[in-house]
């Protein structure tokens, strides 16, 4: 049992290059999530999907595009990297039945746009 | 819109004695209150919640939480504090009218454990 697993854990782009973030969780949790985590903010929330097919923007959604691409798995894409999303990226997931409402979290990716 | 507030940047404790991280926060129906901690180069990790009924929360590696709803607060405390519990600590809330499971963080409290 993983858990949550994110690849890869460290990045480094040029900007205007894209890549895609991977997370997939092993614990059947319907809801899925990506943050990021800059110093002294706290983590903020990019993208979200409440189920296999559904997803919806979070807080600081611009820049970046997602896929659910089943219940497992939530991919986070950057299409064109800006210096500005030089950050920690981390998924996340969480059961939501019953009064499971705690996530569980991936071990990151350090993610630097030079 | 639901808030957190961490009040203190960072804790400063001895080893043995008590440890106590401050949060606050602002929703507008029921609050769902979270605990995590995340240790250096590492994702976070769930320490405990208060969903609903007792207001004293216990949790993970000895840590517990009150909740007091007069002053929208969520302490988290530790009555013996050890080098090991030095790390980041993030108080979270939903907001129980919410549909779907957004957790808003605080900004986070760095603890300091020295010998």
């Amino acid at each position: 049992n993983a858990g949550v697993t994110q690849t890869p854990k460290f990045q480094v782009l040029k900007t205007g290059q894209s890549m895609t973030l991977q997370c997939a969780q092993d614990m059947n949790h319907n809801s899925m999530y990506w943050y990021r985590q800059d110093p002294g903010m706290g983590l903020r929330l990019i993208y979200y999907s409440a189920s296999e097919g559904t997803t919806d923007k979070g807080e600081v959604p611009n820049g970046y595009n997602v896929s659910r691409l089943n219940k497992r798995e939530f991919s986070l894409r950057l299409e064109s990297a800006a210096p500005s999303q030089t950050s920690v990226y981390f998924c996340a997931s969480s059961s939501d039945r019953g009064y499971s409402y705690e996530q569980y979290f991936g071990p990151g990716t350090r993610l630097t746009v030079t | 819109a639901q808030s957190v507030a961490q009040p203190e940047d960072q804790v400063n404790v001895a080893e043995g004695n008590p440890l106590t991280v401050k949060c606050t926060y602002s929703v507008s129906g029921n609050p769902y209150l979270f605990w995590y901690v995340q240790y250096p180069n590492r994702g976070l990790q769930f320490l405990l919640k208060y969903i609903t009924g007792d207001n004293l929360v216990k949790g993970s590696y000895g840590f517990e939480a009150e909740f007091n709803k007069s002053q929208t607060s969520f302490h988290l405390k530790k009555p013996s504090a050890l080098v090991s519990d030095s790390a980041l600590y993030f108080c979270a809330v939903r907001d129980s009218t919410d549909s779907w499971g957004k957790l808003q963080f605080g900004a986070g409290t760095q603890v300091v454990v020295t010998p």
